[in-house]
């Protein structure tokens, strides 16, 4: 089952501008995570922000939580041709270990 | 060695057939799971093993089976699966219950 909603469902830029991508989910949480998804592949962990945390950085990546509102935002800053992948939030509820993501934001990233 | 591996890349099964999905990490991480996934859809949790032990089974049906042999391997044995089970199965891991996961490549499998 899936925890929430991410927002845009698919989201296409130029290389060099700025990729916002937002995640609302439900139930209350122990920490949200982001990941990256080539192609079908495999799932590559981005960043995880704890419940207490309200923003992180990590190089181009900055995520912000609001817990009040239940929403994440990741933002990819200068974004690159090789950044074009799904995103998808995930959270973990208290107690850890179940995992749920959210639907995608498919990026594209044109050249 | 911060990789998960998973065996194969491809499978390609009928429905009567018995096959395995083999998962391997070697970073010490004592919880693993099992994620299915659909085309254009985020990944369902299957199953959790924390410390070689079955944690979290998300209602998965019986033709689904996991096993946990050691703290390194997970495997996914599938017997009687049906076409709709057709999808992308991945395997991860995390080191704590507090903590990002790593993801292998991934089977695609395919059920005729």
């Amino acid at each position: 089952s899936q925890q929430g909603e991410e927002d845009p469902q698919a989201l296409s830029i130029q290389e060099g501008e700025n990729a916002t991508m937002n995640c609302s989910y439900k139930t209350s949480i122990n920490n949200l995570q982001w990941y990256r998804q080539n192609s079908g592949r495999g799932l590559v962990h981005l960043i995880l922000i704890r419940s207490n945390e309200r923003e992180k950085h990590s190089g181009r990546l900055r995520v912000t939580l609001d817990t009040s509102k239940k929403s994440s935002s990741l933002l990819i800053t200068a974004s690159r041709a090789a950044d074009t992948a799904s995103y998808f939030c995930a959270t973990d509820s208290t107690g850890g270990f179940k995992t749920i993501f959210g639907a995608g934001t498919r990026l594209f990233v044109k050249a | 060695d911060t990789e998960v591996t998973q065996t194969p890349k491809h499978l390609v099964m009928g429905m009567t057939n018995k096959k395995s999905l083999k998962c391997e990490q070697h970073m010490g991480h004592r919880a693993m799971y099992w994620y299915k996934q659909k085309a254009k859809k985020p990944p369902e949790l299957m199953f959790v093993y924390s410390y070689e032990k079955l944690s979290i089974n998300e209602s998965v049906p019986s033709r689904f089976s996991p096993e946990c042999p050691n703290s390194s391997l997970l495997n996914l044995h599938l017997h009687a699966l049906q076409p709709e089970d057709s999808a992308l199965y991945l395997c991860a891991s995390s080191g704590h219950r507090d903590a990002g996961k790593f993801f292998g490549p991934g089977t695609r499998l395919t059920v005729l």
